[in-house]
């Protein structure tokens, strides 16, 4: 149990462009969405924290109107990424936190390559 | 905030011998504490966590790891090394009311034939 997903797992886009990452969990119900940031051989930055039906609350230093992340419902959340730029090329992983199975754990997707070109 | 330090960024065992994994947090309450292992271009994978109890937790793949509260730490062990263990590892600590995590910086572990 506690499956999420992401979806594409990669993706390439053109420089100006957007992209829309989504991130799903499928065996709970996701009260709490996180997306992290990663670059090549770095560790994992959190960008924002969602809760299902609230707007999100975005780190320090993290655009909001460039990230825009929508948390609808309570098993899906959307990163989209608007007017991509090369230095927006990352790793992006999203994670989910429910009551249940465990309200402490965060479960991790798998992760989605964004290459701006 | 919470944070978390990984004191070495890239660690070289042998296959066969023992490891430990540095950890220490910061963190004014008992944090939740957690190690992921992630293999090039993949997402994590969860070893273990910590949330209360037995200070000494269990992992998959033979992993342990021992929280210390008097030094802060919750350092990641294994008695003997695979070829396969190679990867990056990122301890990790959750804390407030939404478990928002940070990350330590990494250690990449490479196994010596």
């Amino acid at each position: 149990g506690a499956v999420v997903s992401q979806h594409p797992s990669w993706v390439i886009c053109k420089s100006g462009t957007s992209v829309k990452i989504e991130c799903r969990s499928l065996d709970f119900q996701a009260t709490t969405m996180f997306w992290y940031r990663q670059f090549p051989k770095q560790s994992l930055m959190l960008m924002a924290t969602s809760n299902e039906g609230s707007k999100a609350t975005y780190e320090q230093g993290v655009e909001k109107d460039k990230f825009l992340i929508n948390h609808a419902s309570l098993t899906l959340s959307t990163l989209t990424v608007t007017s991509a730029h090369p230095e927006d090329s990352s790793f992006y992983i999203c994670s989910a936190r429910g009551d249940y199975p465990a309200g402490r754990e965060q479960y991790f997707g798998p992760g989605t390559r964004l290459t701006v070109t | 905030a919470q944070s978390v330090t990984q004191p070495d960024i890239h660690i070289t065992v042998s296959e066969g011998a023992s490891l430990e994994l540095r950890c220490n947090y910061s963190y004014g309450a008992t944090p939740y504490l957690f190690w992921y292992v992630q293999s090039p271009g993949q997402g994590l994978q969860l070893l273990l966590k910590y949330f209360s109890g037995d200070t000494l937790v269990q992992g998959i793949k033979g992993f342990e790891a021992e929280f210390k509260r008097s030094q802060s730490s919750f350092n990641l062990r294994k008695p003997s090394v695979h070829w396969s263990d190679a990867a990056e590892y990122f301890c990790a600590v959750g804390a407030g009311n939404n478990n928002d995590m940070r990350f330590g910086a990494g250690t990449r572990l490479t196994v010596k034939p």
